[in-house]
């Protein structure tokens, strides 16, 4: 299994609509977890950590499954404004160095 | 949000030129990294550094070297880079434990002619 691991898309939505991104890991001591958005040509910007079950801001909601060591992003209500890659982020600890590995993206095109 | 700058946030050289790309932070954090990012691929760990000593070096080729004088700035010095390293530079920045998130500055777009 891939360190991180999220389907590239792209998903493409209606206004209005729900849409849900999983993203699985390999390393089952990690601990906290991260989603990211990313707009085309910008940097990455954080938009919900994980530190227990599950976390919700308004529209969206992060959840944490341990046991079969995925987490998901949901997206409701979708807005043209939310058309942006998804960014899934796991904690690696690897002895002398811990970072971050960021999965490579799902890409989300919510159509008018 | 001016938590991370980087400057310049475009520079084009040529493959025999010598450049420095620089990012400063200025939320307190302890921690700094260089990603590199392609065009649609993902990002790329490059250098890390905490508390200003360089615990990871990913296999950069020698013509990137990273230098940080101190914990809020970070610096990318260039040379003879190859048309390859044509790509989007990212500094980010972050408060140790691991289990922190990182906040990233708005990146040094870079052409290689």
């Amino acid at each position: 299994r891939k360190e991180v691991e999220q389907d590239p898309g792209p998903f493409n939505v209606p206004e209005g609509a729900t849409v849900a991104f999983n993203c699985t890991y390999s390393n089952s001591a990690s601990q906290s977890f991260f989603w990211y958005r990313q707009d085309c040509r910008k940097e990455p910007k954080l938009l919900m950590s994980v530190y227990s079950s599950g976390n919700e801001d308004g529209r969206f909601t992060a959840q944490l499954n341990r046991a079969s060591q995925y987490i998901s992003l949901l997206i409701r209500d979708s807005k043209l404004s939310d058309s942006a890659t998804y960014l899934c982020v796991v904690p690696f600890y690897g002895g002398a160095t811990n970072k971050l590995i960021f999965g490579t993206g799902t890409l989300l095109a919510v159509q008018p | 949000e001016t938590g991370v700058t980087q400057t310049p946030r475009h520079l084009v050289m040529g493959m025999t030129n010598k450049k420095s790309l620089k990012c400063e932070q200025h939320l307190g954090h302890n921690a700094m990294y260089w990603y590199k990012q392609s065009a649609k691929k993902p990002l790329e760990l490059m250098f890390v550094y905490n508390f200003k000593e360089q615990t990871e070096n990913n296999s950069v080729p020698s013509r990137f070297s990273p230098e940080c004088p101190n914990s809020s700035h970070l610096f990318l010095h260039l040379h003879t880079l190859q048309p390859e390293d044509s790509a989007l530079y990212l500094c980010a920045s972050s408060q140790e434990p691991v289990n922190q998130p990182q906040h990233f500055g708005d990146g040094t777009r870079l052409s290689i002619l």
